[in-house]
């Protein structure tokens, strides 16, 4: 069965701290996607990220970071140099390629980010 | 801007009553998902559609809930009776999936939030 795990259900740190956002996954298929959803307080869900099972390298996009682990089953996401703007919900998410995947989601429970000033 | 528009917004109505969601999904995307945002349960996938056709609804109440897609630029939800366990935002999200399945972002809505008194 597909899950999702995002175990932190809130994280709060001061401005300019770097923070790690913890995502555990759990399928059977052997070729899936990740991906990182942040929903700011507007409520919307914006895309940050996807990753295939295929490909560990980490991926670096400016303050944000991603480190995924097929052998731990994770996909961490590191916010460095954290503003107040980057306070939101974070959803982790795993598509499966296989059984008609049409790409539907499931989502971790998500991580609320509080960055103070 | 290539988006996927949601109505209404917000929504207040009495428990019985009959609620309709639309989605108009981003022109060009051939699969098009109902999510449900609370709380307690989190991110929920409803229903899903590709090219129109319902592929699972197993996430639905059945004796309440339908799924439709007239044609494809609209996607709908609908509620009847309603209660106030229905209480939640509803998302709509669209994507593409070829023939190897949907290896891309869903693109979500900004949410219907749906109170039910």
């Amino acid at each position: 069965a597909q899950k999702v795990t995002q175990a932190q259900t809130e994280i709060s740190v001061v401005e300019k701290e770097d923070v790690t956002l913890d995502c555990v996954y759990e399928t059977r298929d052997t070729t899936y996607y990740l991906f990182w959803y942040k929903q700011p307080p507007s409520g919307e869900l914006v895309f940050l990220i996807r990753r295939n099972s295929f490909d560990e390298q980490n991926e670096i996009s400016g303050r944000y970071s991603w480190n995924f682990q097929k052998s731990t089953s994770s996909f961490n996401f590191t916010i460095t140099a954290s503003q107040v703007v980057d306070s939101a919900v974070y959803f982790c998410a795993l598509s499966e390629r296989g059984s008609g995947n049409t790409g539907k989601l499931i989502f971790g429970q998500g991580t609320t980010l509080q960055v103070k000033p | 801007d290539a988006r996927v528009t949601q109505t209404p917004r917000h929504k207040v109505t009495e428990m019985g009553q009959e609620v309709t969601m639309r989605c108009q999904p981003i022109l060009g995307h051939n699969t098009v998902f109902w999510y449900r945002q609370t709380m307690m349960q989190g991110l929920e996938l409803l229903a899903y559609f590709r090219n129109r056709a319902p592929l699972d609804d197993s996430g639905m109440p059945k004796d309440r809930f339908s799924a439709e897609m007239p044609d494809a630029t609209l996607a709908t939800l609908k509620i009847q009776p309603s209660e106030p366990r229905d209480s939640a935002v509803y998302f709509c999200a669209s994507g593409w999936a070829g023939t190897r399945g949907n290896t891309g972002e869903l693109f979500f809505g900004e949410g219907s939030r749906l109170t039910v008194l």
